[in-house]
C-alpha cells in the first residue's frame, strides 16, 4: 500500500522556468510532509518542510504547498537552475500517539532534469 | 558542525552472513533511524532509536536488528544475509522526535552475493 505517490518519474525543465514536482498521499493523519533531493550515491538532502495547519512554506526558490483536501502537495522550484538536477522525494511524518514522528514515508521520487 | 557519518561506504557480503553499520549522529542529535533504499521498494523505513531504546519500527523481518549507544552512536546489524539485502543503507539523525530536521548520512552501500 503506496500511501505517499510521485506518479511522475521524470521531468524535465529549461533553466530558469518553474519547476513543479507533485506528490499525493492517502492517509489523511499525517500531519507533516517534507521535500528532500538526492544525489546518487549521496543520503538525502532536506530541502523543505510543511505541517498540515499551513498551506504553503517558501524558503528562498523553493516553495511548497499544500491541499489537503486533495491530499496533494506540490514542490515549486523557482527559477530552475542546472545544479537543481537530482531525484526529488516527498516524504510524510507517520503519525504517532503524540502527533507526527520521524517515521518518515517516502515517495517513489521524480528525476528533474534542468536542460541549460 | 560535522554532518551525519556512515561506516563503512562501501561492503561486499556473502550470502548467509552477518553483517554490521555503524552510524554517528550530528552532535547533540539524540534520534537516529535507519531507511534501506533499493530500486524496487524505494526508501523505507527500518526503526528509529532515541535515548537508547527503539521508538519505531518498520516492517522488515527479524534479522534486522538494531540498537543505540549512550553517546547516541547507532548500529544496525543484518544477520543470516540474503541477495535481496543489497541496497543503500541509510542513517538519519534528529534533534526531535516529530518528524521535523532529520538530516541523512552518505548511507552505505551493501552487495550480498
Amino acid at each position: 500500500d503506496q500511501q505517499v505517490k510521485q506518479n511522475s518519474p521524470s521531468l524535465s525543465v529549461q533553466e530558469g522556468r518553474i519547476s513543479i514536482l507533485n506528490c499525493d498521499y492517502t492517509n489523511s493523519m499525517f500531519d507533516y510532509f517534507l521535500w528532500y533531493k538526492k544525489y546518487p550515491a549521496e543520503g538525502p538532502t532536506f530541502l523543505i518542510s510543511i505541517s498540515s495547519i499551513k498551506d504553503k512554506n517558501e524558503d528562498g526558490r523553493f516553495t511548497v504547498f499544500l491541499n489537503k483536501s486533495a491530499k496533494h502537495l506540490s514542490l515549486h522550484i523557482v527559477p530552475s537552475q542546472p545544479g537543481d538536477s537530482a531525484v526529488y522525494f516527498c516524504a510524510a511524518s507517520a503519525p504517532g500517539y503524540g502527533g507526527a514522528t520521524n517515521k518518515l514515508i517516502f515517495g517513489t521520487g521524480t528525476l528533474l532534469a534542468v536542460q541549460p | 558542525k560535522a554532518g551525519v557519518t556512515q561506516t563503512p561506504r562501501y561492503l561486499i557480503k556473502t550470502r548467509g552472513q552477518q553483517v554490521t553499520l555503524s552510524c554517528s549522529p550530528i552532535s547533540g542529535h539524540r534520534s537516529v533511524s535507519w531507511y534501506q533504499q533499493t530500486p524496487g521498494q524505494g526508501l523505507q523505513f527500518l526503526f528509529e532509536y532515541f535515548s537508547e531504546t527503539q521508538r519505531n519500527k518498520g516492517n522488515f523481518p527479524g534479522r534486522f536488528s538494531g540498537r543505540q549507544f549512550s553517546n547516541s552512536r547507532s548500529e544496525m546489524n543484518v544477520s543470516t544475509l540474503e541477495l535481496g539485502d543489497s541496497a543503500l543503507y541509510l542513517c538519519a539523525s534528529s534533534a526531535t522526535t516529530t518528524g521535523v530536521g532529520q538530516y541523512f548520512g552518505p548511507g552505505t552501500r551493501l552487495t550480498v552475493t
